[in-house]
């Protein structure tokens, strides 16, 4: 089946750092995904969509300057956390559409903690 | 390995009708269950989030229910309308915080 990487799975970093995280769909063309995160106790919540050759679609409350979205190819979405806080440290994961649209292959995550 | 089925895999039913999705996980040692929709080409929904201490979560016309000991969660959909046609997603997360998804109900609220 479909795969989807994220780089890096673990990242710890000092308050005021850009951080970036990398999402690749291995054996398809995404032109579309998906950004996610997760914090303690709470829900996966989705928090932009990334298209391939234009910007990023965000949603409510979630800064565009601050999570930075670049889908530069049809395989390679990435999101940058800029000057990150510790309030930003939480569970990001990525999605891609597939099988036509209607399946969704998710990366395994990526562990961001800001000190 | 942590599995987790949904059944059905599609669900066809006229408006108006309460309906039940499923979702079963093999691992009891749950963090939390959550109820997802995903409409083409969209990102995904959050419904409803279960907690592992919690037995089950109400949000309008839907309702999560979480049995450890079987090891099922039920989302049950009253008074369904074509609006709530789409592909409704569960995904496990367990004691190490990892999740686990379902392949997901289609389901399609005829008219």
């Amino acid at each position: 089946g479909a795969v989807v990487s994220q780089h890096p799975s673990w990242v710890i970093c000092k308050s005021g750092t850009s951080v970036k995280i990398e999402c690749r769909s291995l054996d398809f063309q995404a032109t579309t995904m998906f950004w996610y995160r997760q914090f303690p106790k709470q829900s996966l919540m989705l928090m932009a969509t990334s298209n391939e050759g234009s910007k990023a679609t965000y949603e409510q409350g979630v800064e565009k300057d601050k999570f930075l979205i670049n889908h530069a190819s049809l395989t390679l979405s990435t999101l940058t956390v800029t000057s990150a806080h510790p309030e930003d440290s939480s569970f990001y994961i990525c999605s891609a559409p597939g099988g036509g649209g209607e399946t969704q292959y998710f990366g395994p995550g990526t562990r961001l903690l800001v000190l | 390995k942590q599995e987790v089925t949904q059944i059905p895999a599609a669900l066809s039913v006229p408006e108006g009708e309460n309906l039940v999705l499923n979702c079963s996980f093999t691992d009891s040692a749950i963090y939390n269950l959550q109820w997802f929709r995903q409409d083409p080409g969209k990102g995904l929904t959050s419904l409803l989030l279960i907690q592992s201490s919690q037995r089950e979560q109400t949000s309008g016309r839907l309702n999560a229910s979480l049995d450890k000991s079987s090891g099922r969660s039920t989302l049950y959909i009253a008074a369904s309308q074509p609006g709530d046609s789409a592909t409704y997603l569960c995904i496990f997360q367990g004691g190490s915080e990892k999740l686990v998804f379902g392949k997901g109900t289609k389901l399609t609220v005829n008219p």
